[in-house]
């Protein structure tokens, strides 16, 4: 069964503190890790796609990396603007999307 | 496009009591996925269909779910009768195929269930 676990639950930074979120996850023949945005009341919003170990993806101060075990999410700089819940999620074989619970991220200005 | 469209945004209602939450996909795109998503579980798949064909209904918690997709423009899920528990946020999402592509989800129902 494949599984998600993403670490810290919640992190508070001061605008401008760089810091990294953390998904491990384990599955039968990765298609696809997912990154998504969800802001309070809103669904999850798609951030990026990585397909294999080694794989890197940025946008803007997000910058997402990808090994076998485990996807990085390396946020630089952040602003007040980029609080929300990150979530990731696994794709194998034929199933759907697998979520992780997210990590709730609070940017102080 | 104007999105997933789900209704009603928010439910209040009687345990015991049915509930239907409505989805309209995006159109073209032909997998459609019900997810809920709540404190303690996170975002959990209910049931997804693919060319308005049910694929995996494994998800769905017990016999009072259902969902239906009767053609590629709408879809619902059904819960009869309501309990306390089924209390969460219920989103609908839709892609271009059920393999490795984007998901777009819609803005949500929130079930309250006294």
């Amino acid at each position: 069964e494949d599984q998600v676990t993403q670490s810290p639950e919640a992190l508070r930074l001061q605008e401008g503190e760089s810091s990294s979120l953390n998904c491990s996850y384990t599955v039968s023949g990765l298609r696809g890790l997912f990154w998504y945005r969800q802001d309070p009341g809103k669904g999850p919003e798609f951030l990026f796609t990585l397909y294999s170990a080694g794989e890197e993806k940025e946008k803007e101060r997000l910058k997402a990396t990808l090994t076998k075990k485990e996807s990085f999410l390396h946020i630089t700089a952040p602003k007040p603007e980029d609080s929300a819940t990150y979530l990731c999620a696994v794709e194998s074989g034929n199933t759907p999307l697998v979520f992780g619970k997210g990590t709730r991220l609070s940017v102080i200005a | 496009d104007a999105g997933v469209i789900q209704s009603p945004r928010h439910e209040v209602t009687e345990m015991g009591q049915e509930v239907t939450l409505r989805c309209k996909p995006i159109s073209g795109h032909n997998s459609l996925f019900w997810y809920r998503q709540t404190m303690m579980r996170g975002l959990e798949l209910l049931i997804y269909f693919n060319n308005n064909v049910p694929i995996d209904d494994s998800g769905m918690p017990e016999d009072r779910f259902s969902a239906k997709m009767p053609n590629a423009s709408f879809s619902t899920l059904k819960i009869q009768p309501s309990e306390p528990r089924d209390s969460a946020v219920y989103f609908c999402a839709s892609s271009l195929n059920s393999g490795a592509n984007v998901l777009t989800f819609g803005a949500g129902s929130r079930l309250t269930v006294l």
